[in-house]
C-alpha cells in the first residue's frame, strides 16, 4: 500500500536555528515527490518537485533532498515567517491522478 | 482571478441535509482536484478531471458524494444528506497540464464544512 509518514509531528525551534523535516514513503513506483507549506486557514502552498534519487532542490532557507526511501527538507537559519505546516506527497506510478499526502510537521520559529 | 476560488469559505449543516461546494479553478488550467482535510491531517484524495472528463472518483468515501465540471472550468462537490464525519475542510487544486504530467498543483483556500 502507497504510505507517507512524516516526523516529527511538531518541530519547535529557535530563530536561526537549522534542522531538518523527514518524509519517509512506500510506494510502488515513484513518479514525483512534492513539498507544499500550509499555513493556518489556507491551501497547501507548493514548495519543490522531486523526480528521482540523488536530486535536490533549493528556494530561499529550503532545501529538498530525495533518497529512494525517504526525503528531506532542510531549513537553514530559519525566520519566524517560516512557520508553517510542511506536507510531504507522492504519486504514484500506479495512479497519474492521485497525490497521496502525509499528516504534516508542523514547525513553530520563536523570535 | 489569479488563484483558485472556492466558495463558501464556511459552511455549516444539519444533518441531513444537502450542501454543494464550488470550485473556480484557474483559467485554462486541464487538471483539477479534490481533497478532503480532517483537522490536523493531510489532504486525502478525493477525486479527478482532466477538463470536462471525471477521470477517478476513488476517494469518494461514499455515494452521498458527487462531483462534475459540465464545461471543463468550473467544478461542484455535491454532499448529500450530510452527516457528522463529513465535517472537514474540502479543497480544490487545478494544475496546467493533463494527466500523467507532474506539474505545479495550485489550492484554493477550502470550504470548512461543519456538520451538526
Amino acid at each position: 500500500e502507497d504510505q507517507v509518514t512524516q516526523s516529527p509531528e511538531a518541530l519547535r525551534l529557535q530563530e536561526g536555528e537549522s534542522s531538518s523535516l523527514n518524509c519517509s514513503y512506500t510506494v510502488s513506483g515513484l513518479r514525483g515527490l512534492f513539498w507544499y507549506r500550509q499555513d493556518p486557514g489556507k491551501g497547501p502552498e507548493f514548495l519543490f518537485t522531486l523526480y528521482s534519487a540523488g536530486e535536490e532542490k533549493e528556494k530561499e532557507r529550503l532545501k529538498a533532498t530525495l533518497t529512494k526511501k525517504e526525503s528531506f527538507l532542510h531549513i537553514t537559519a530559519p525566520k519566524p515567517e517560516d512557520s508553517a505546516t510542511y506536507l510531504c506527497a507522492v504519486q504514484p506510478y500506479s495512479s497519474a491522478s492521485k497525490i497521496i499526502f502525509g499528516s504534516g510537521t508542523r514547525l513553530s520559529i520563536r523570535p | 482571478g489569479a488563484g483558485v476560488s472556492q466558495s463558501p469559505r464556511y459552511k455549516v449543516a444539519k444533518r441531513g441535509q444537502d450542501v454543494a461546494l464550488r470550485c473556480d479553478p484557474i483559467s485554462g488550467h486541464v487538471s483539477l482536484f479534490w481533497y478532503q482535510q480532517a483537522l490536523g491531517q493531510g489532504p486525502e484524495f478525493l477525486t479527478y478531471f482532466q477538463n470536462e472528463a471525471q477521470l477517478d472518483k476513488s476517494g469518494l468515501p461514499s455515494d452521498r458524494f458527487f462531483a462534475e465540471r459540465p464545461e471543463g472550468s468550473v467544478s461542484t462537490l455535491k454532499i448529500q444528506r450530510t452527516q457528522q464525519e463529513d465535517s472537514a475542510v474540502y479543497l480544490c487544486a487545478s494544475s496546467l497540464e493533463g494527466r500523467g504530467l507532474n506539474t505545479e498543483a495550485f489550492f484554493g483556500q477550502g470550504t470548512r464544512l461543519t456538520v451538526v
